[in-house]
């Protein structure tokens, strides 16, 4: 059975601090990893990593994987309050079926 | 990208009934998925929508619970059927575009009372 498994759960920083949000899988016909940021209802698309050790970056966001190790990080620099959201780690595997970590909440506070 | 709507974005139900819920892409789509995210949860796969035939249901999630259409590339629905109060959750379809990534609709907040 695939696995996804986000740490922290939950973390609390102040404006302007960077964060690192950490993601591990067991899967069985990796195809990719995808980072999802949800806010209300609809997560939405931040990444989707296929290949080991190429940088993604988007703004303040970037993410690498690690294929070997089977992880992958999201980090967040200079955060801003509209950054507090909860980031979904999600593996596609099989018939491109997604499996989603708990996610971790991420509270940026003033 | 793509636009996913959804329909409706919210609804309270009583037990015992159905609910419908309808995803609409403004664009062709190579797979259709419909996702169930419990309070306090992540989301879960409910099953995979195929078009003009029978839905890919995952474990521990049937049809007669949850029974899917798709008529066509763009457009399904999920039946949300004889509801309990277990069945209050968000509700969402996703779409996988030619050449890109899953994209997710909006969401269906359900609460059954």
């Amino acid at each position: 059975e695939d696995k996804v498994v986000q740490s922290p759960l939950s973390l609390v920083v102040h404006e302007g601090d960077t964060v690192t949000l950490n993601c591990s899988y067991e899967v069985t016909n990796f195809r990719s990893l995808l980072w999802y940021k949800q806010e209300k209802k609809a997560p939405t698309f931040l990444f989707m990593l296929t290949s080991s050790g190429i940088e993604k970056k988007s703004g303040r966001l970037s993410s690498i994987l690690d294929k070997k190790e089977l992880f992958s990080i999201l980090n967040i620099t200079a955060t801003q309050t509209g950054d507090s959201a909860i980031y979904l780690c999600a593996v596609e595997g099989s018939n491109y079926k997604l499996t989603f970590g708990k996610g971790t909440l991420l509270t940026v506070n003033p | 990208s793509a636009v996913i709507s959804q329909k409706p974005s919210r609804d309270i139900c009583q037990r015992g009934t159905s609910l419908t819920i309808q995803c609409q892409v403004d664009s062709q789509v190579t797979m259709m998925f419909w996702y169930r995210q419990q309070p306090g949860q992540s989301l879960t796969l409910i099953a995979t929508a195929n078009q003009g035939s029978e839905a890919t249901y995952e474990s521990g999630f049937v049809i007669d619970k949850f029974p899917i259409s798709r008529p066509n590339l763009t457009f399904s629905t999920l039946t949300v059927s004889n509801m309990s109060p277990e069945d209050s959750s968000i509700y969402l379809c996703s779409a996988i575009l030619p050449q890109e990534t899953q994209y997710f609709g909006p969401g269906t907040r359900l609460l059954v009372l």
